[in-house]
Parts: C-alpha cells; sequence; structure tokens
C-alpha cells in the first residue's frame, strides 16, 4: 500500500511550451501533497504545499504564476510548468502525506519527472 | 526555522561492514519528527527509518538503525553489513510539527559500497 505515481517519468518540450506533471496516491487519500525540484547531485528543494481543495502555498521564491499546482482532489495533485526555459529543467518529485495510520510517520514519494526543456 | 545539517558528502565503506551516516539538526520545537530516505540513481526516494522527539528507544528498521541523540541534535543512521545495493544518495529530513508537516532535507551524503 501507499503507493504515488507521477506521470509522466520524463518529458522532453520545447522552449515556451508549457508542461504539466501529474501526482497521483493510489491507495490512500491524500490531503496535503508537496511538489519538490532537485537540480543534479543537490538535495531537494520543496517548492510548494498543496491541501485538497485549496490553493497551493508556495515556498519563498517560486513563482507561482510559473509553477501552477492544482490539487482538486484527494488522489491527484498536477503541477503545470508555464512558458517553460530551460532553466527549468530539473527533477521534480511529489510525495504524498496523509492524516492517519501509516501515512501520518511518512511521507511516501513519487518516482519523480525529469524535465529538460530544449 | 528548522536546519538539517549532513556533513559528509561522501562516504565509503566495505561491503558486510557497518557505516554510520552523521545528521543533526537544529530546532525550537519539542515536538518534530526525522526521516531517513535513500535515493538510488534512478531517482525515486525510498523511505527508510522514522524517529519521533518522543520515542524513548531508537528506531530499528532491518539493517537500518537510528541513533538518536536528542540533546546533541543528532540523528545518524546506521546500517548494519551494508551490499553493492546500498550505494546511494541518503537524506535526512524534519519534519515541521504543524501546519503542513512539510520536511525539510538535508544536503544529503553518497554512499559507495565496495566488493
Amino acid at each position: 500500500g501507499a503507493v504515488v505515481s507521477q506521470h509522466p517519468s520524463r518529458v522532453i518540450c520545447k522552449s515556451g511550451t508549457s508542461v504539466k506533471i501529474e501526482c497521483r496516491s493510489l491507495d490512500f487519500q491524500a490531503t496535503t501533497m508537496f511538489w519538490y525540484r532537485q537540480f543534479p547531485k543537490k538535495s531537494l528543494m520543496l517548492m510548494a504545499t498543496s491541501n485538497e481543495g485549496s490553493k497551493a502555498t508556495y515556498e519563498q521564491g517560486v513563482e507561482k504564476d510559473k509553477f501552477l499546482i492544482n490539487h482538486a482532489s484527494l488522489t491527484l495533485s498536477t503541477l503545470t510548468v508555464t512558458s517553460a526555459h530551460p532553466e527549468d529543467s530539473s527533477f521534480y518529485i511529489c510525495s504524498a502525506g496523509g492524516t492517519s495510520g501509516r501515512s501520518y510517520n511518512e511521507q511516501f514519494f513519487g518516482p519523480g519527472t525529469r524535465l529538460t526543456v530544449l | 526555522a528548522q536546519k538539517i545539517t549532513q556533513t559528509q558528502p561522501g562516504m565509503f565503506v566495505q561491503e558486510k561492514e557497518a557505516v554510520t551516516l552523521d545528521c543533526t539538526y537544529d530546532t525550537s520545537d519539542q515536538s518534530y519528527g526525522l526521516f531517513w530516505y535513500k535515493q538510488p540513481s534512478s531517482g525515486e526516494m525510498i523511505f527508510l527509518i522514522y524517529q519521533g522527539s518522543y520515542d524513548e528507544q531508537n528506531a530499528t528498521e532491518g539493517r537500518y538503525s537510528l541513533n538518536f541523540q536528542k540533546a546533541r541534535k543528532s540523528a545518524n543512521l546506521v546500517i548494519s553489513a551494508s551490499q553493492l545495493g546500498d550505494s546511494a544518495m541518503y537524506f535526512c529530513a524534519m519534519r515541521e510539527p504543524q501546519g503542513f508537516q512539510k520536511l525539510v532535507f538535508g544536503t544529503g551524503t553518497r554512499l559507495l559500497v565496495s566488493p
């Protein structure tokens, strides 16, 4: 149990286009989801926190108009990178946390999405 | 603000030996959670072990144990009987106790297990 999927796993796009990444909790309700960005050989940097049915909370320095987050249901959150540029190329990882049982003491991570902007 | 420090950018260990990965943290909260994750080259984050600040005993999960020293604010990960498959990045993280309970990660330690 406690599986989080992410789609796509890898995407290559042209500069100026928008890319949507999906994060799904497959077998539990994810009241909160987190989006991270990771540069090569670096740690995970939290971009934003989204709660089901409400607006996302962005970390300082993260452009909310560029990285649109939608958490419309308890099992799905999406991150849209708008007007992508080469500097947006990175590894994006989502995680989901529940509120009870095993999921309370753990965040379950998706497998990540590697975005390359040409 | 919470902060996690991992001072070892890289560690080497021989197969079957034990290795300790260091993690210190800084927080003014009394209630908090500490995590260790493993990230192999594939990129997925694999949960290893969790320690709550009020847990009196050190957490253990198979070959992983957490050496929790609350007064020193350290939460070192001990891997016993290292295996080649343990070669990966290891991240220590702290969960903030309130609000969204987001995780703050350390910079990571790359572990290389040699035959």
